[in-house]
């Protein structure tokens, strides 16, 4: 979506191996999210952010954590990929909770 | 605790059928409540929204009311077309917490 880019769109790792998602936005908004979209389980939190160097964890946060060191940019980490991490990444911004997200086009990793 | 339920898809329509897609909130606030659409291979757009109760939301045809005495959010279109066919999730802002989401697949 215009304003919110994710990179890369598709990754495939190795079970152990550190990976890192990049999510990158210009319309300044305050509130940034990583979500997870697995079959049967619609979408779940795992971090968000609520301003520069301000992070917090969501529903599923284990073995993930992230970094937000300006306001454009939200980093999700894969300390070591399990094969459970496979999945499909969304980021999201808002500049205020109550008026809604704008969602990134996703992010596929596959970890073997 | 706080939480989205959903009816479970898929949902299979003809089109010009009348469509509900079930949605109830449990929350400790007075959360917002979305319906967010996601048509195949793309990602999360915001369909319409709900900031207070007795609020409707309406696009594109698409309504949802805020019932807070039901703790309910149904998503209704009078007509569907086989353009709508996507999944439908259900939001509360209230933890951030989304539906696990219904499919919802139009045939001709």
């Amino acid at each position: 979506d215009a304003g919110i880019t994710q990179s890369p769109r598709h990754k495939v790792t190795e079970t152990g191996t550190p990976v890192t998602l990049r999510c990158h936005q210009t319309e300044n908004h305050r509130y940034m999210y990583w979500y997870r979209q697995d079959p049967g389980h619609g979408l779940r939190l795992i971090h968000y952010s609520y301003g520069v160097k301000d992070t917090d964890k969501g529903e599923v946060s284990d073995g993930y954590s992230v970094s937000r060191s300006k306001t454009e940019d939200f980093l999700l980490t894969l300390e070591s990929a399990t094969s459970s991490q496979t999945s499909v990444y969304f980021c999201a911004i808002s500049e205020e909770p109550s008026r809604g997200y704008t969602f990134g086009s996703g992010t596929r990793l596959t970890v073997v | 605790g706080n939480s989205v339920t959903q009816m479970e898809g898929p949902v299979t329509l003809s089109e010009e059928a009348f469509l509900t897609i079930n949605c109830t909130y449990t929350a400790t606030g007075y959360p917002s409540l979305f319906w967010y659409v996601q048509y195949p291979g793309e990602g999360l757009q915001l369909l319409l929204k709900a900031t207070k109760a007795d609020d409707k939301g309406s696009n594109k045809g698409f309504e949802a009311t805020y019932r807070k005495e039901t703790t309910s959010f149904h998503l209704e279109k009078g007509s569907v077309q086989v353009s709508d066919s996507a999944v439908y999730f259900c939001v509360n802002t209230d933890k951030l917490i989304f539906g696990t989401g219904t499919r919802l697949q139009v045939f001709p």
